[in-house]
């Protein structure tokens, strides 16, 4: 199974918005309603932020948001604070018990 | 409180094996999905393995028929059995728990290094 696209950067201003895609196909992000989304800072393990596409666990702020729509699902961050940068990561579940992720998008904030 | 701790990582030769370890606690491996994934150096996450709470355990192409994962409840415990390790297989090895389709809880990695 091929990883999911996404942009390799991203950027704004504190404050702005800015929001990464995460492209796929029929057979998993437009098929199942399991994607979810990861940040990760330099030399830490990656953090759960959004799951079933928008969805918040407890303690993350609402200033993330996730959305999808057909084979493509998107994560907003809003009002961009300086902890934001950081590599974010998509997955998505790919049928018959396999997982994909996404090419990654380094976000920095200007 | 939730706690993944990985250890195995090691320095091997093409070829060689390894068992990597996450030592859970907070909860019981018994009733959770769990997953090993990988992260090679300055690239992105990679699927490697999953374990249902049944038993059934599930493969991404690249290391079938040469990793298995399994668990020891007792101990509360997830292994990564790594057989025919090759240069492709570097990485930081990560076990996490799977919940709703994602990776609700991540331990902080071991590092494989397999040379040529």
């Amino acid at each position: 199974q091929s990883a999911l696209t996404q942009p390799p950067s991203a950027s704004g201003s504190p404050g702005q918005s800015v929001t990464i895609s995460c492209t796929g196909t029929s057979s998993d992000v437009g098929g199942f309603n399991y994607v979810s989304w990861y940040q990760q800072h330099p030399g830490k393990a990656p953090k759960l932020m959004i799951y079933e596409v928008s969805k918040r666990p407890s303690g993350v702020p609402d200033r993330f948001s996730g959305s999808k729509s057909g084979n493509t699902a998107s994560l907003t961050v809003s009002g961009l604070q300086a902890e934001d940068e950081a590599d974010y990561y998509c997955n998505s579940y790919g049928g018959n018990n396999n997982y994909v992720f996404g090419t990654g998008t380094k976000v920095t904030v200007l | 409180e939730v706690q993944l701790v990985e250890s195995g990582g090691d320095f091997v030769q093409r070829g060689g094996s390894l068992r990597l370890s996450c030592a859970a606690s907070g909860f019981s491996i018994s009733n959770s999905y769990m997953t090993w994934v990988r992260q090679a150096p300055g690239k992105g996450l990679e699927w490697v393995s999953s374990i249902h709470i049944g038993g059934s355990t599930y493969y991404a192409d690249s290391v079938k028929g040469r990793f298995t994962i399994s668990r020891d409840n007792f101990k509360n415990t997830v292994f990564l059995q790594m057989n025919s390790l090759k240069p492709e297989d570097t990485a930081l090895y990560y076990c996490a728990r799977t919940t709703y389709g994602s990776f609700e809880y991540w331990g902080q990695g071991t590092l494989v290094t397999v040379s040529s």
